[in-house]
């Protein structure tokens, strides 16, 4: 089956890095997708990696993709009181759901000044 | 223009009422969405539109019944709802649908958070 594991809650000091990490089980992902929901808001898509990269760095956001432990982590570089929100991994694969997006339950990120 | 938009924002409605959410994409995509994002649990795929015709239904009750009159325009007309419906449902779009490479890539509205009395 598909599932797409992520911890509840992260919680850094404002300066300080964050790691968000993310499992998925379907081997045949084809990309792998974080999203940012900041409260009462829809999911903005921050990033994405297609399977074959290892790394994909855009500004303070650098995706690590362990294909081999099917492991998928986001680390914001100097976190800000901004990147407090809710952080969801998603796989598309091209398995028995045809295509779909595959969500976790999303990484609470809080912020402390 | 912003490139998802969905109205309303906010909805509360009684078990017995019929409403619609109403969801536009400007992205010039063939293909759009409905999920339900419901308190501790993982978004959930209602239904998906490519080129104006529905390509899944994931066991969503009738009560909850989609239109896309056509490529930048979803509904989701609801009646009957019962209170464990409340949720933000969210609208999506993509270029393409169950297509592989970037055209797939999703991009979200707001949602409308409603609410069922």
């Amino acid at each position: 089956g598909e599932d797409v594991e992520q911890s509840l809650f992260l919680s850094v000091r404002e300066g300080d890095s964050s790691v968000i990490n993310c499992t998925y089980t379907d081997s045949s992902s084809t990309y792998l997708y974080w999203y940012k929901q900041e409260p009462g808001a829809g999911l903005q898509l921050l990033t994405y990696i297609f399977s074959n990269m290892d790394m994909k760095q855009d500004q303070r956001l650098t995706v690590l993709l362990n294909k081999k432990d099917k492991h998928l982590s986001l680390r914001i570089a100097d976190t800000q009181t901004g990147d407090s929100a809710i952080y969801f991994c998603a796989e598309r694969n091209y398995g028995g759901s045809q295509g779909n997006l595959i969500f976790g339950k999303g990484t609470k990120l809080s912020v402390k000044p | 223009e912003t490139g998802v938009t969905q109205t309303p924002r906010h909805l509360v409605m009684g078990m017995t009422n019929k409403k619609s959410l109403k969801c536009e994409q400007h992205l010039g995509h063939n293909a759009m969405y409905w999920y339900k994002q419901s308190a501790k649990k993982p978004l959930e795929l209602m239904f998906v539109y490519n080129f104006k015709e529905q390509t899944e239904n994931n066991s969503v009750p009738s009560r909850f019944s989609p239109e896309c009159p056509n490529s930048s325009h979803l509904f989701l007309h609801l009646h009957t709802l019962q209170p464990e419906d409340s949720a933000l449902y969210l609208c999506a779009s993509s270029h393409n649908y169950d297509v592989a490479g970037r055209q797939e890539t999703q991009y979200f509205g707001p949602g409308t958070r409603l609410l069922v009395l």
